[in-house]
């Protein structure tokens, strides 16, 4: 069964530090998203990704952040200057189309800690 | 505003026990609810989903959820629990006008020998 891949699983960094979580979605998915949570809190939508191009953002997703698709199938989430607060689990999600309410299917994510 | 409250957070059972995790959502027009299950190490695994019509629905694994629009939850519930059940199951809410989820907070299942 297909399903959406994280690289790394955990990734330790020092504040003011640039990281690249990547994602490899499902292959004929054409929406990509990123939700992160931080520990204890609930599970958050960052952004969503559609044909090139940012289709919807959320407040936490400020200029700190960035997404790509770089090639056929990689997806990134770049965080430019790490705060304390990013420590967080991302998780990367694809679905169909971006129906709403349509399935999202979500790969394991990376923890991320920043010190 | 869409969110979802799941009022439990550590939920501890026997095995062979019958599960019932709560959900309750706010959102003002038909909802599409979800239940996804994250073990150790893996990624958010759907469970089941409702979109329309019959408010009960079978999932995987044995779970089956119903739908009540009139208190606005959509509990989880499985009738005798497997020690491999253990793992932190999310609510989430989608909608017709936006394509991010919402999600609760999450309730960690512990199971009992």
């Amino acid at each position: 069964e297909p399903e959406v891949t994280q690289t790394p699983s955990h990734q330790v960094t020092q504040m003011g530090q640039e990281v690249i979580l990547r994602c490899v979605p499902i292959s004929n998915h054409l929406y990509f998203y990123w939700y992160r949570q931080i520990l204890g809190q609930k599970v958050e939508f960052l952004v969503s990704f559609y044909n090139n191009e940012i289709s919807e953002k959320s407040e936490i997703f400020d200029d700190q952040f960035s997404v790509e698709r770089p090639d056929g199938s990689n997806f990134t989430l770049k965080i430019r200057s790490t705060k304390l607060e990013d420590s967080a689990m991302y998780f990367c999600a694809s679905s169909e189309e971006g129906a709403g309410g349509e399935t999202q299917y979500f790969g394991p994510g990376t923890r991320l800690l920043v010190l | 505003a869409q969110s979802v409250t799941q009022p439990d957070i550590h939920i501890t059972v026997s095995e062979g026990a019958s599960l019932e995790l709560r959900c309750n959502y706010s959102y003002g027009a038909t909802p599409y609810l979800f239940w996804y299950v994250q073990s150790p190490g893996q990624g958010l695994q759907l469970l089941l989903k409702y979109f329309s019509g019959d408010t009960l629905v079978q999932g995987i694994k044995g779970f089956e959820a119903e739908f009540k629009r009139s208190q606005s939850s959509f509990n989880l519930r499985k009738p005798s629990v497997h020690w491999s059940d253990a793992a932190e199951y999310f609510c989430a809410v989608g909608g017709n006008n936006f394509n991010k989820f919402y999600f609760g907070s999450g309730t960690k299942l512990n199971v009992k020998p």
